[in-house]
């Protein structure tokens, strides 16, 4: 099992759609996750951090599942500059510290 | 700074020679991590500072590989006799902390021609 799974897409969806997605991560150890976006060309910005069962911040909500070992993303009402790819980050190791491994990301093109 | 600063922004150089990058991180910031994205990939951890403790190295794909962050501050990655596989973008980011979210710099392109 990869250490950490994304369906890659792409999701095409009208604005104003709401839609969702889903990442596996392999280490039940992990305690804080984050979802990071990334535009073409450009380096991955903190969307998201995740330490408990969710979070929520405005259209955004994230859920974590430790017992699947997953967590997920869902945008309502999306936008055309919604456009663009997420990344799942779980931490590397148990605890609080080390690095984050990062999923290929799922890429989601929002249309008019 | 305000943000993550990386130089140089673009790097083309010839097989077998060696190249330094440069990150300088968001001021304050204990953490500093060193990634490649590949094109078309995913990010690719390879090294982690955190404060004044041992590196975690565990993610430099060879020994050409070498990283050190001076003052706890300013870090430099080298890559010696570079190889064309080692074309990617290089990405540093930093961190309050090793348990925050990071901030990324815009990366180094690393061309091997």
């Amino acid at each position: 099992r990869k250490e950490v799974e994304q369906d890659p897409g792409p999701f095409n969806v009208p604005e104003g759609a709401t839609v969702a997605f889903n990442c596996t991560y392999s280490n039940s150890a992990s305690q804080s996750f984050f979802w990071y976006r990334q535009d073409c060309r450009k380096e991955p910005k903190l969307l998201m951090s995740v330490y408990s069962s969710g979070n929520e911040d405005g259209r955004f909500t994230a859920q974590l599942n430790r017992a699947s070992q997953y967590i997920s993303l869902l945008i309502r009402d999306s936008k055309l500059s919604d456009s663009a790819t997420y990344l799942c980050a779980p931490r590397a190791y148990g605890g609080s510290q080390g690095n984050l491994i990062f999923g290929k990301g799922t890429k989601l093109s929002v249309k008019p | 700074g305000a943000g993550v600063s990386q130089s140089p922004s673009n790097k083309v150089t010839e097989k077998g020679k060696d190249v330094e990058l440069r990150c300088d991180p968001i001021s304050g910031h204990t953490a500093l991590y060193w990634y490649r994205q590949s094109l078309g990939q995913g990010l690719e951890f390879l090294i982690y500072f955190q404060g004044n403790s041992a590196p975690d190295k565990s993610g430099l794909p060879s020994d050409r590989f070498s990283a050190e962050r001076t003052g706890g501050s300013v870090s430099t990655l080298t890559i010696q006799r570079t190889q064309q596989e080692d074309s990617a973008v290089y990405l540093c980011a930093s961190a309050e902390g090793g348990g925050y979210g990071y901030t990324f710099g815009s990366g180094t392109r690393l061309t091997v021609v």
